[in-house]
Order: structure tokens, then sequence, then C-alpha cells
């Protein structure tokens, strides 16, 4: 079946650091991948997607670019604010699976002033 | 905007009790979604449905029930509440021929 995994949070960066979120998956075919993001408080909300292999996708600063021939897509952002502390989700849909979605077990940011 | 509602934030219930969370969303959407999230196991499906009265069981069906009488309304029932069901759980919706979800902001539920 379809898998997601990401690294273990929490990860604790200074503001204006790099950042990077492993994600690897396991898929049959060739599913979309997706970055979800909860702010404290609130439910999950669609960050970037990307639907086919080297397909990079951006939003907020945030980027991740689907590589097939190692099953991952990290995000990465190049400057970290005390605004992006949050949970963060990836997620796959594999193909032919129904639009269901698939999800890893998330990462928590937490950026200090 | 799509919206996607839940009736609490929180709730606190006991042990043995009859438990309902509702989510309605404002889109129109075909498919909704219940969820749990506990940590590091990321969120996993409870519930489904695809159309009105109509639902599919997800990875972790075992304590719960759905009911979907209106299009825009997904209810999740708890027939007894145990301990090992405090959790934070999540509705979402999505419309047809698209793999995007919407969430609700979660109903983070306590089972004493």
């Amino acid at each position: 079946g379809n898998s997601v995994t990401q690294m273990e949070g929490p990860v604790t960066l200074s503001e204006e650091a790099f950042l990077t979120i492993n994600c690897t998956y396991t898929a049959t075919g060739y599913p979309s991948l997706f970055w979800y993001v909860q702010y404290p408080g609130e439910g999950l909300q669609l960050l970037l997607k990307a639907t086919k292999a080297d397909d990079k996708g951006s939003n907020k600063g945030f980027e991740a670019t689907y590589r097939k021939e190692t099953t991952s897509f990290h995000l990465e952002k190049g400057s970290v604010q005390v605004s992006d502390s949050a949970v963060y989700f990836c997620a796959l849909v594999g193909y032919n699976a129904g639009n269901m979605l698939t999800f890893g077990g998330g990462t928590r940011l937490m950026v200090k002033p | 905007d799509v919206k996607v509602t839940q009736s609490s934030r929180y709730l606190v219930k006991r042990t043995g009790e009859k438990v309902f969370l509702e989510c309605v969303q404002d889109m129109d959407h075909e498919n909704m979604f219940w969820y749990r999230q506990d940590p590091g196991l990321g969120l996993r499906l409870i519930y489904f449905s695809y159309d009105v009265k109509m639902k599919e069981k997800g990875d972790i069906p075992e304590g719960y029930s759905v009911s979907r009488e209106k299009k825009e309304r997904f209810s999740l029932i708890l027939e007894s509440a145990s301990t090992n069901q405090t959790s934070m759980y999540l509705c979402a919706s999505r419309g047809q021929g698209t793999p995007q979800q919407f969430f609700g902001p979660g109903t983070r539920l306590t089972v004493l």
C-alpha cells in the first residue's frame, strides 16, 4: 500500500534560518504529492502540491520538488519566520486511489525569535 | 472560500457516553471525511462519504459510526466513548475529480 514517512520533530530553528523537512514515500505508479500546514488551533491547509516528476510546488516562500528517483518531496524554505511555527504534513494521492490522501506523521516546527 | 465548520472546538465526555461530532461544509462538496489526529501518527481516516446516505469505512472505523442525511452535513458518532478515543478529530470535504481536501478547525475530544 501507499505510505509516507516524515522526519520526526520537533524541529527548532532561529528566525531566518534555512528549513528542510524530509519526506519520502512509497506508492505504485505516479502519485500526486502535497504539503499541508496546521497552524496552532486550526485545521490543515494546503501549502503546496506537485502532480508529476520534477514538478516544483511553491507557496509563501516554501518549495518542494517531486523527485521520483529518490521517492522524495522535501519541504524547504530559505529564511523561516516565527509565524511559520506549525505542524507540517506530507501527503500523497496514489494513482487510481480514488483521490484518497495518505498522510505522514507530521513534523512540528518551532521558530524562535 | 470553502468553509468547513465543526460544532465544537473542545469536548469533555465520560466513558460510556454517546458522543456526536458535527461537521458542515458550504461548497456543495460530494465527499466528506472524518479523521483522527494523534501525535506521531499523522491523520488516520475513520470514515468517509461520497454521497448522501452513503458511507465507507476508512482505516480505523472500530468504535465509530457516521451519518450523512444531508449533503452539507456529516456526523461522527461514538456509541460508547472510551478513553482511547481521546484525540483531535478533523473533518474535511472535497469536490469531485480533485484530490484537494478542505479541513475544519478540529474538535479536541477528551474522554475521562
